[in-house]
C-alpha cells in the first residue's frame, strides 16, 4: 500500500520568515495530494492540493509543488504569520484506492512573533 | 454550509467498556470516512462508506470496532471491549463523492482509555 513520509516533524521560524515542509509518497499511482491544516480543537482544515497533472499551484501565500519523477511534494508558506502555527498533513490519493487518502504523520509549526 | 458534526468531543472510559462516537457529514456528501489518529501521528483510515455502503474496512479491528451508516447520511463508530491502545482522536470526514476531493473533517472524538 502507499506510505507518506512527511518531514520535519516540527519546524519554527520566525514571524515573515518563509516555511518549507516535504513530503514523499511511495505509490506511483498516487495522483491527488492534498494539504491541511489542524489547529488545536478545531477540525482539520484542506488549505491546497494539487493534481499529477500540475506541478505547481499557488493560493496567496501558499503554494504546493510535485515532482512526479521524485515522488515528493512540497508546502511552502511565505511571509509567516503566527495565525499559520499550527500541525499540518500531508496525503496522497490514488483513483484506484476509491478516495482512500494516506497521511504523514505531521509537521508542528510554530510562527515566533 | 454546516459542517461535519461530531459528538461527543471527550471521553473517558475504562478498558473493556464500551463506547459509541456520532457522526452527521456534510448534507450531500455521499462519502464518510472514519480515522484513527494517535497522538503524533497522521490519521489512519479505519473505515470508508459511499452511501451506506462500505468501500473499505480493511484496516478496521473488526473484533472490537464496528461501525454503520444507516440511510446514507449520519454514521455511528463503536468499540466493544475497548483496550488502552484505543486512546486517540476519532476523526470524521466528507467528501462529495469518492475521487480526487479534499475531505471536510469534523472536530473528532478524543477517547481516553484508562
Amino acid at each position: 500500500g502507499e506510505n507518506v513520509e512527511q518531514h520535519p516533524s516540527t519546524l519554527s521560524v520566525q514571524e515573515g520568515d518563509s516555511a518549507v515542509i516535504k513530503c514523499t509518497y511511495s505509490d506511483s499511482a498516487s495522483n491527488y495530494f492534498p494539504w491541511y491544516k489542524q489547529e488545536l480543537g478545531k477540525g482539520s482544515q484542506l488549505i491546497i492540493d494539487i493534481r499529477s497533472n500540475v506541478g505547481e499551484k499557488k493560493d496567496q501565500r501558499i503554494a504546493v509543488t510535485l515532482n512526479k519523477t521524485a515522488k515528493h511534494f512540497s508546502l511552502h508558506i511565505t511571509e509567516t504569520q503566527p495565525e499559520d502555527s499550527a500541525v499540518y498533513f500531508c496525503a496522497a490519493r490514488a483513483d484506484t484506492n476509491a478516495g482512500k487518502s494516506t497521511f504523514g504523520d505531521g509537521t508542528t509549526l510554530t510562527v515566533k512573533p | 454550509e454546516a459542517g461535519v458534526a461530531q459528538s461527543p468531543r471527550y471521553k473517558i472510559i475504562e478498558k473493556r467498556q464500551s463506547v459509541a462516537f456520532w457522526c452527521n457529514p456534510i448534507s450531500g456528501h455521499a462519502t464518510l470516512y472514519w480515522y484513527q489518529q494517535i497522538l503524533g501521528q497522521g490519521p489512519k483510515l479505519l473505515i470508508q462508506f459511499q452511501n451506506n455502503g462500505v468501500v473499505d474496512d480493511s484496516q478496521l479491528p473488526k473484533d472490537r470496532f464496528s461501525a454503520e451508516r444507516l440511510k446514507g447520511v449520519d454514521s455511528t463508530l463503536k468499540i466493544q471491549p475497548a483496550k488502552l491502545e484505543d486512546s486517540a482522536v476519532y476523526l470524521c470526514a466528507s467528501s462529495p463523492r469518492s475521487g480526487d476531493y479534499g475531505y471536510t473533517f469534523g472536530s473528532g472524538t478524543r477517547l481516553t482509555v484508562v
